[in-house]
């Protein structure tokens, strides 16, 4: 069935750094892929989505882009703010229609002023 | 805001209480489902009610008891829990349980349990 596998955290940089948080699946066909973001106390919430291949999802600053050839989606931000601190999960849909949402282990990053 | 409400946002409580947790949308939802958050695990899918019908239940002990009356409200009722039960528990929705896409959390519960 459809799997994520996401980097482990935590993640600790300096604010208007570079963050990469590496995201793969396996999956079967071409589902739609989510990153989902978790605030402090607070639940998760989806950040950004892309449907197909070679789509990119963007949202606060935030991009990921879905890969085929290399069954990635990994999440990229090119400055990084302290307000960025939080956990990020990538998930997929199930396999079959009434599977469950799949997600990744989450990955917690840390941004430092 | 994303449009799922829990309540309440802590609770503490003794192994020999019985509480309940109370989770309400106001998407228009017909999929509603319990999450359980510990520290340094994945996230735990608990319960899934679609229609208000449970279809699933991933070998959940007994002490939790979910309980959906309608389409926009979700209990999770609790009784002689363990101090290993502390957790964040979750709430979500999504339009519907087949072909689920995105689902919608709520800010969850902190529980403790002493």
């Amino acid at each position: 069935g459809n799997s994520v596998t996401q980097m482990e955290g935590p993640v600790t940089l300096s604010e208007e750094a570079f963050l990469t948080i590496n995201c793969t699946y396996t999956a079967t066909g071409y589902p739609s892929l989510f990153w989902y973001v978790q605030y402090p106390g607070e639940g998760l919430q989806l950040l950004l989505k892309a449907t197909k291949a070679d789509d990119k999802g963007s949202n606060k600053g935030f991009e990921a882009t879905y890969r085929k050839e290399t069954t990635s989606f990994h999440l990229e931000k090119g400055s990084v703010q302290v307000s960025d601190s939080a956990v990020y999960f990538c998930a997929l849909p199930p396999t079959d229609s009434w599977g469950k949402l799949q997600f990744g282990a989450g990955t917690q990053v840390v941004v430092t002023p | 805001e994303t449009g799922v409400t829990q309540t309440p946002r802590h609770l503490v409580m003794g192994m020999t209480n019985k509480k309940s947790l109370k989770c309400e949308q106001h998407l228009g939802h017909n999929a509603m489902y319990w999450y359980k958050q510990s520290a340094k695990k994945p996230l735990e899918l608990m319960f899934v009610y679609n229609f208000k019908e449970q279809t699933e239940n991933n070998s959940v002990p007994s002490r939790f008891s979910p309980e959906c009356p309608n389409s926009s409200h979700l209990f999770l009722h609790l009784h002689t829990l363990q101090p290993e039960d502390s957790a964040l528990y979750l709430c979500a929705s999504s339009p519907q349980r087949e072909g689920i896409d995105t689902q919608y959390f709520g800010p969850g519960t902190r529980l403790t349990v002493l």
